[in-house]
């Protein structure tokens, strides 16, 4: 099992740019998030998707899009890039709430540099 | 609003010793606590994670222990080892049906040889 994959695994954009962040798990999980890692404020979160069909804002949503295309798939979007965007992304995914299993596992990263 | 802090930032130790983060939270009201490790330019490993009605989980040299009327919790590491020089991130998952995060700054350790 792979776990979760991400691509790309770094992007520079221009400002105004867009582009997709890619996330997919294998392990049949129900949820899946999007955070974003900066210097000196941690790791925050930008969506989630508790389940297939559903997403939600976190706590820094603005500038972005989330699609849960299926299951396994959840992809983050920039329509237009920011350098505030600059960052490194990371995904992740649960089995779910309720089923004891609400460990997450996470995504290699995608570092973005936003110009 | 839930508020997760961990001190110290950083810490250095001589290889052998035994060690502990700690990790502190707010809002007492929390799901479960999940402490990660993450390596240099990676992305973070689950380490261990204890539900709100239990008191500690153990997983090889690791122990976590959570106190939830006082807002704690801390990692224990026995027998240090170089390999274990790492970012350790707590994490607090709320009360409410969805599962959201709110990670500390992390504790960078340094296992010294």
């Amino acid at each position: 099992n792979a776990g979760v994959t991400q691509t790309p695994k770094f992007q520079v954009l221009k400002t105004g740019q867009s582009m997709t962040l890619q996330c997919a798990q294998d392990m049949n999980h129900n949820s899946m998030y999007w955070y974003r890692q900066d210097p000196g404020m941690g790791l925050r979160l930008i969506y989630y998707s508790a389940s297939e069909g559903t997403t939600d804002k976190g706590e820094v949503p603005n500038g972005y899009n989330v699609s849960r295309l299926n299951k396994r798939e959840f992809s983050l979007r920039l329509e237009s890039a920011a350098p505030s965007q600059t960052s490194v992304y990371f995904c992740a995914s649960s089995a779910g709430l309720g089923t004891g299993k609400e460990t997450q596992y996470f995504g290699p990263g995608t570092r973005l540099l936003v110009l | 609003k839930q508020e997760v802090t961990q001190i110290p930032a950083a810490l250095s130790v001589p290889e052998g010793e035994n060690l502990v983060l700690n990790c502190s939270f707010t809002d007492s009201a929390i799901y479960n606590l999940q402490w990660f490790r993450q390596d240099p330019g990676k992305g973070l490993t689950s380490l261990l994670l204890i539900q709100s009605s239990q008191r500690e989980q153990t997983s090889g040299r690791l122990n976590a222990s959570l106190d939830k009327s006082s807002g704690r919790s801390t990692l224990y590491i026995a027998a240090s080892q170089p390999g274990d020089s790492a970012t350790y991130l707590c994490a607090a998952h709320g009360s409410s049906n969805t599962g959201k995060l709110i990670f500390g700054q992390g504790t960078t350790l340094q296992v010294k040889p």
